[in-house]
């Protein structure tokens, strides 16, 4: 089956610094990778829409210039969390969608705990 | 608006079967998708539905109306592994998920 890998699982950085998560599908090539936020007890928040190659799709409210995406290849994409604070801690999880025509289905990572002291 | 409902939170007996709903409101459709939460971890795919009906696969079956917009996920021979958030998700004219809120299942013995 489809897998993506996020790295690190856990981060906890001083407020201020940045940090940056990796997402990778390792066995199928993503056209389409998902960044996403969960607050405790709470449902999925989309961050931001990341195309292979082109600029990411931000959602209303979402800073891009603080939370900056690169979809650099069809298997990799980066968040970087920049000058982080510890409203930003969060579980951040990144899910890739198959480029196969048809296939609509997002494989999710694993997720990063990230908590900013 | 989009819209996607379900119950915030429901408690079943292990061994029972429990319904868990979803309504939607969307702009376009594309399919509805069901995934489970543990706690701390990543949503994993259950079931896509596209067209009206029942799928069926091993314990868990979904069924959706789509004149209704409507769909459930059922869950039988609950076993207590099974305590777990349930998102209901819908696929827009944009092909981008609209998630519900997703639904808390506890299991009790």
């Amino acid at each position: 089956g489809a897998v993506v890998s996020q790295h690190p699982s856990r981060v906890i950085c001083k407020s201020g610094t940045s940090v940056k998560i990796e997402c990778r599908s390792l066995d199928f090539q993503a056209t389409t990778m998902f960044w996403y936020r969960q607050f405790p007890k709470k449902s999925l928040m989309l961050m931001a829409t990341s195309n292979e190659g082109s600029k990411a799709t931000y959602e209303q409210g979402v800073e891009k210039d603080k939370f900056l995406i690169n979809h650099a290849s069809l298997t990799l994409s980066t968040l970087t969390v920049t000058s982080a604070h510890p409203e930003d801690s969060s579980f951040y999880i990144c899910s890739a969608r198959d480029g196969t025509e048809g296939i609509y289905e997002q494989y999710f990572g694993p997720g990063t705990r990230l908590t900013v002291t | 608006g989009q819209n996607i409902d379900q119950p915030t939170e429901m408690t079943a007996t292990e061994g029972a079967i429990v319904q868990i709903n979803c309504t939607y409101q969307t702009s376009g459709f594309n399919g509805l998708f069901w995934y489970q939460q543990h706690a701390g971890e990543a949503p994993t795919f259950l079931s896509y539905n596209v067209l009206d009906g029942l799928e069926e696969k091993g314990r868990f079956s979904s069924f959706l109306s789509r004149s209704k917009g409507y769909s459930y996920l059922l869950l039988k021979e609950l076993q207590m592994k099974d305590s777990a958030s349930y998102l209901c998700a819908c696929m827009d004219s944009n092909y981008q998920l609209i998630w519900g809120a997703g639904t808390k299942l506890i299991i009790k013995p």
